[in-house]
């Protein structure tokens, strides 16, 4: 049971290019989010889907886009990366259970944009 | 204000005395919270939820909620250096019916051997 893999682990890009990050559960989950995560700022959510077939924008979302290409994947794409987006990105999924839950993360994205 | 809110520290205790990591938020209508773990270049990891107010107990660790004070605590029993992360307290704010959850930025546990 592999739970939320991220791909690629690291990255750098050079300013202006464009770039997608891959997230996939294998937990029948139905909700799935994008996070980035800065010194000082903690973890703040770039956009979450709470199901297939939808998706919402979440504290952080200029710069960035996403699809839920279907129940298990969740991707996010830098159309133009600024180095403001260097940043360490976090997927994550979770499912409703008898009213209480957590969130499943994957293992992190490293992006530098230089 | 933060909606979620924790000291940085760095907190540093000694190896086998209690740590005490503190959480408060902002809205009222709140109703579940998380304690999650972070090892240094690592992802977060869910060590305890709590919904109702008064203490939740698992192994050496005990969350404890106060909704009217709106904190939410995690008490760590005889710390030891491998629980020395961060942690980070999480909120499920009212309203809507999505799972999302706003992050406190993070307290860090130093455990000294």
């Amino acid at each position: 049971n592999a739970g939320v893999t991220q791909t690629p682990k690291f990255q750098v890009l050079k300013t202006g290019q464009s770039m997608t990050l891959q997230c996939a559960q294998d937990m029948n989950h139905n909700s799935m989010y994008w996070y980035r995560q800065d010194p000082g700022m903690g973890l703040r959510l770039i956009y979450y889907s709470a199901s297939e077939g939808t998706t919402d924008k979440g504290e952080v979302p200029n710069g960035y886009n996403v699809s839920r290409l279907n129940k298990r994947e969740f991707s996010l794409r830098l159309e133009s990366a600024a180095p403001s987006q260097t940043s360490v990105y976090f997927c994550a999924s979770s499912e409703w259970d008898r009213g209480l839950y957590g969130y499943t993360f994957g293992s992190g994205t490293r992006l530098t944009v230089v | 204000q933060k909606e979620v809110e924790q000291n940085s520290g760095p907190l540093s205790v000694p190896e086998g005395a209690i740590a005490s990591l503190n959480c408060t938020y902002s809205d009222r209508g709140s109703q579940s919270f998380f304690w999650y773990r972070q090892y240094s270049g690592k992802s977060p990891e869910l060590i305890m939820f709590i919904y109702s107010n008064g203490d939740k107990e698992d192994g050496r660790f005990t969350a404890q909620l106060n909704k009217a004070s709106q904190y939410v605590s995690l008490l760590i029993r005889d710390s030891q250096p491998s629980d020395s992360a961060t942690y980070l307290c999480a909120v499920k704010m009212s309203g809507g019916a999505t799972n999302k959850l706003i992050f406190g930025t993070g307290t860090l546990l130093a455990v000294q051997p």
